[in-house]
């Protein structure tokens, strides 16, 4: 069975203090593994689709990097407005098509 | 960018009573729509596909005969929750997958609905 798993759960950090977040996943045949950003009470923002291990990708202050097992998304110097729940998502086939698995997501405070 | 516009944004219904949510690509055709629940402070749970012209595939555990998927066009579709009852309150989101190259493959968002049945 396909699994995401984020880590952490909830992070804070203080404004400035760089960090990563990590989704490790399992699955057969990934098409494409993404990361996305969501305030509360909204749909989720799409950040970063990654395709193939070493690949990269790099928004603002948030970057993005996939390995065989994992992804990490980390954050320089972040600033409270980066304060959300970032989810991570792998695609997969499924019975004929491709469907998106999210995880749990990591509740990020970033304090003044 | 493409857009994924859901509405409404929020809805206060009686039980018993029924709800319909719609979901619309704005500026892509989106063969496939996913339909998503969310509860507080948990992650995004697959109710269904939502393939145009065809019937939605449902997630195991879900009713298909309670949440009632149509996807009528390659930018509509919509989900009905029958007769609501308090449990169905929650937060349900769709969302739509731009396809083509897969570099160009995205998935997109609505805003979500946030469904309270008294």
């Amino acid at each position: 069975e396909d699994q995401v798993t984020q880590s952490p759960e909830a992070l804070r950090l203080q404004e400035g203090e760089s960090s990563s977040l990590n989704c490790s996943y399992t699955v057969s045949g990934l098409r494409g593994l993404f990361w996305y950003r969501q305030d509360p009470g909204k749909g989720p923002e799409f950040l970063f689709t990654l395709y193939s291990a070493g690949e990269e990708k790099e928004k603002e202050r948030l970057k993005a990097t996939l390995t065989k097992k994992e992804s990490f998304l980390h954050i320089t110097a972040p600033k409270p407005e980066d304060s959300a729940t970032y989810l991570c998502a792998v695609q997969a086939p499924s019975g004929g098509s491709y469907i998106p698995t999210f995880g749990r997501g990591t509740s990020l405070i970033v304090h003044p | 960018g493409a857009v994924v516009s859901q509405h409404p944004s929020w809805v206060i219904c009686k039980s018993g009573t029924s709800v319909k949510i719609e979901c619309r690509s704005l500026d892509f055709q989106a063969t496939t729509m996913f339909w998503y629940r969310q509860f507080p402070k948990q992650s995004l749970m697959l109710m269904a596909t939502s393939n145009e012209g065809s019937k939605a595939t449902y997630e195991q555990g879900v009713e298909k005969d309670k949440f009632l998927i149509n996807h009528a066009s390659l930018t509509l579709s919509t989900l009905t929750v029958t007769s609501a009852h308090p449990e169905d309150s929650s937060f349900y989101i769709c969302s739509a997958r731009r396809e083509g190259p897969l570099s160009w493959e995205k998935l997109f968002f609505g805003s979500g609905t946030q469904l309270s049945v008294l």
